[in-house]
């Protein structure tokens, strides 16, 4: 039962123009919404996040929108660039007190290109 | 700060073999955890660690055991390799109170 959905496994988009990564869920208890950032041979990196409590997150080039009615929420990255091409994982957090307790529900991850 | 330090990076295992892999961390984070990724499905808690002597099981434990005997340290056992365990092995470390997790490098296993 895949809680934490990405349906897209690869993305191509110009450089200059925007990205949008999809992430769908399931666990109406995930109140905290992650994006993380993987290149080859190395650990994913944490991105931005947002928490139920907002519909928007912005940071730099990046923003996260979380639609909780429709239990979706996509990361928008203005504008692409080369650099930007990585593995992105959406994940998921049940928060009790504030923490995760180092518990994260990752999606499938989505291969961004983004051509020169 | 090393940050999040595993080792090793990559490792080829027979079936049948144990092997511990090993999850340092500097930044004193309460929490540590053990994931497995394989193609096409993401990210998979294999273990949690919430405080020194304290483990719980994440969605896919069957195979690996864990302990937790100091703050900075969380290694991951096989006991007896499968080649259904061939995968790549993520360590993350969180901060008390938060919910931001932070990752090694990985080790890439090989069983056959």
């Amino acid at each position: 039962d895949q809680q934490v959905k990405q349906n897209s496994p690869s993305l191509s988009v110009q450089e200059g123009r925007i990205s949008i990564l999809n992430c769908d869920y399931t666990n109406s208890m995930f109140d905290y919404f992650l994006w993380y950032k993987k290149y080859p041979a190395e650990g994913p990196t944490f991105l931005i996040s947002i928490s139920s409590i907002k519909d928007k997150n912005e940071d730099g080039r990046f923003t996260v929108f979380l639609n909780k009615s429709a239990k979706h929420l996509s990361l928008h990255i203005v504008p692409s660039q080369p650099g930007d091409s990585a593995v992105y994982f959406c994940a998921a957090s049940a928060v009790a007190g504030g923490t995760s307790y180092g518990k994260l529900t990752f999606g499938q991850g989505t291969i961004l290109t983004v051509h020169p | 700060n090393a940050g999040v330090t595993q080792t090793p990076k990559f490792q080829v295992l027979k079936t049948g073999q144990s092997m511990t892999l090993q999850c340092a961390q500097d930044m004193n984070h309460e929490y540590m955890s053990w994931y497995r990724q394989d193609p096409g499905m993401g990210l998979r808690l294999i273990h949690y660690s919430v405080g020194a002597g304290i483990t719980d099981q994440g969605e896919v434990p069957n195979g690996y055991n864990v302990s937790r005997s100091t703050t900075e340290d969380f290694p991951l056992r096989l006991l007896s390799a499968a080649p259904s365990q061939t995968s790549v092995y993520f360590c993350a470390s969180t901060p008390s109170g938060g919910y931001i997790q932070y990752f090694g490098a990985g080790t890439r296993l090989s069983v056959l």
